[in-house]
């Protein structure tokens, strides 16, 4: 079975441009989650969706918006690309929200904002 | 709000060597614990959890067991091998939201020589 898939894997933008990452969950995962993380950091929570639904949301600005298809795949837009958005960015999807249903991370998409 | 604290800075060991990863978390709840590991290049991987106080959690060869006294889930692994150098996290689960929102410690680089 095919696991979290993310694309693309690497992208080089520049500062003030405007980005969005794609992620396909593992087949029959309702769930997706997007975490980004810094170099040397552990990943920092962004967003949930549930059903195409926006469940939860992390400390981050505006510029950063989500949104999930009825396939269950999603996408992360990241507008005004800032330096300090470069960062590996981790999608991972679970079969149901909250409770014990377990993560499972694609192997990310790394941002390089120039 | 809930967070994970883990011991700073890498760790370099020998193999069949013993191996030990401090963490500690704060949390108003009673959070599910987990290990993941991240691979050179890759996302993160479910090592163990635990779900609640005195639990045991183990894969792989690695234990943890969930301190609600000492706030503490310390990870073992009594002989490591070179197959073992990764970078392990230490994550709590947000108590409303389940795991699909993770907190995450800063992670320890383990470097397993021959």
């Amino acid at each position: 079975d095919a696991g979290v898939t993310q694309s693309p894997t690497h992208l080089i933008k520049t500062r003030g441009q405007q980005v969005t990452l794609r992620c396909s969950p593992i087949s029959g995962h309702k769930s997706v989650s997007w975490y980004q993380q810094v170099l040397g950091q552990g990943p920092q929570f962004i967003f949930q969706y549930y059903e195409k639904e926006e469940r939860g949301r992390g400390n981050f600005p505006d510029r950063f918006s989500a949104r999930q298809f009825p396939n269950y795949s999603s996408e992360l837009n990241v507008n005004a690309l800032l330096l300090g958005d470069s960062a590996l960015y981790l999608c991972a999807s679970s079969l149901l929200t909250g409770g014990d249903s377990p993560l499972h991370f694609g192997n990310g998409t790394r941002l390089t904002v120039t | 709000g809930d967070s994970v604290t883990q011991m700073e800075g890498p760790v370099t060991l020998s193999e069949e060597a013993f191996l030990t990863i401090n963490c500690t978390y704060t949390a108003t709840g009673y959070p599910s614990l987990f290990w993941y590991v991240q691979y050179p290049g890759e996302g993160l991987q479910l090592l163990l959890k635990a779900t609640k106080a005195d639990d045991k959690g183990s894969n792989k060869g690695f234990e943890a067991t969930y301190r609600k006294e000492t706030t503490s889930f310390h990870l073992e692994k009594g002989s490591v091998q070179v197959s073992d150098s990764a970078v392990y996290f230490c994550a709590l689960s947000d108590p409303f939201y389940g795991n699909n929102r993770l907190a995450f410690g800063k992670g320890n680089q383990v470097v397993v020589i021959p």
